[in-house]
């Protein structure tokens, strides 16, 4: 079992160029999340997904889409790159299960530095 | 605003014991999540609290008191592989996580 794949692992982009981060889960949770992590900050989340088929924005959704349109995947897109950007991308999964902890399990991470 | 706060960095002795803590200013409160988060690594999952108190898993502990905001966790017997990142995090009103900076713990021998 594989958990969580994160695909590029790192990245460099020029400005203003599109890029789509790729996030696989094998567990079949219902939840996804992507957040970024950028040093002397916490995790901020960037958007969500609940379920296959929706989507909701987190704390930091400017400049970025996903799409949920199977329980497995869920891909993180920036239309045109900033340099504020750089950062290192991580991708969670919990089961979603109300009432319970909802654990969250992370990717490896993609390591993104826009130029 | 939502505010979790945590110490920048400790340095503590190799089989000795440390306290981690956390203090924490959200909208609602459904449970607070220890991660540990090794250089250049992803978060894993430690610890998870709702209920005040103390939850123990092997070596590391975590305490929850909700009236004050506060948790700690408490790792002992130091081994050098403990060397990381601990990231506090609590989960509002609507179940999002509200993550801590973290501390970064140095081991020395």
């Amino acid at each position: 079992i594989a958990g969580i794949t994160q695909a590029p692992t790192s990245q460099i982009l020029a400005a203003g160029r599109r890029m789509t981060l790729r996030c696989t889960q094998d567990m079949r949770h219902n939840a996804m999340y992507w957040y970024r992590q950028d040093l002397g900050l916490g995790l901020r989340l960037i958007h969500y997904s609940n379920t296959a088929g929706t989507t909701g924005k987190g704390e930091v959704p400017d400049g970025y889409s996903v799409s949920r349109a199977n329980t497995d995947d869920f891909p993180l897109t920036l239309a045109s790159a900033v340099p504020s950007q750089t950062s290192v991308y991580f991708c969670a999964s919990s089961d979603g299960v109300a009432g319970g902890p909802d654990t969250q399990y992370f990717g490896p991470g993609t390591r993104l530095t826009v130029l | 605003g939502q505010n979790i706060d945590q110490p920048t960095e400790m340095t503590a002795t190799e089989g000795a014991i440390v306290q981690i803590n956390c203090t924490y200013q959200t909208s609602g409160f459904n449970g607070l999540f220890w991660y540990q988060q090794h250089a250049g690594e992803a978060p894993t999952f430690l610890s998870y609290n709702v209920l005040d108190g103390l939850e123990e898993k092997g070596r590391f502990s975590s305490f929850l008191s909700r009236s004050k905001g506060y948790s700690y966790l408490l790792l002992k017997e130091l081994q050098m592989k403990d060397s990381a990142s601990y990231l506090c995090a609590v989960k509002d009103s609507n179940y999002q996580l509200i993550w801590g900076a973290g501390t970064k713990l140095i081991i020395k021998p």
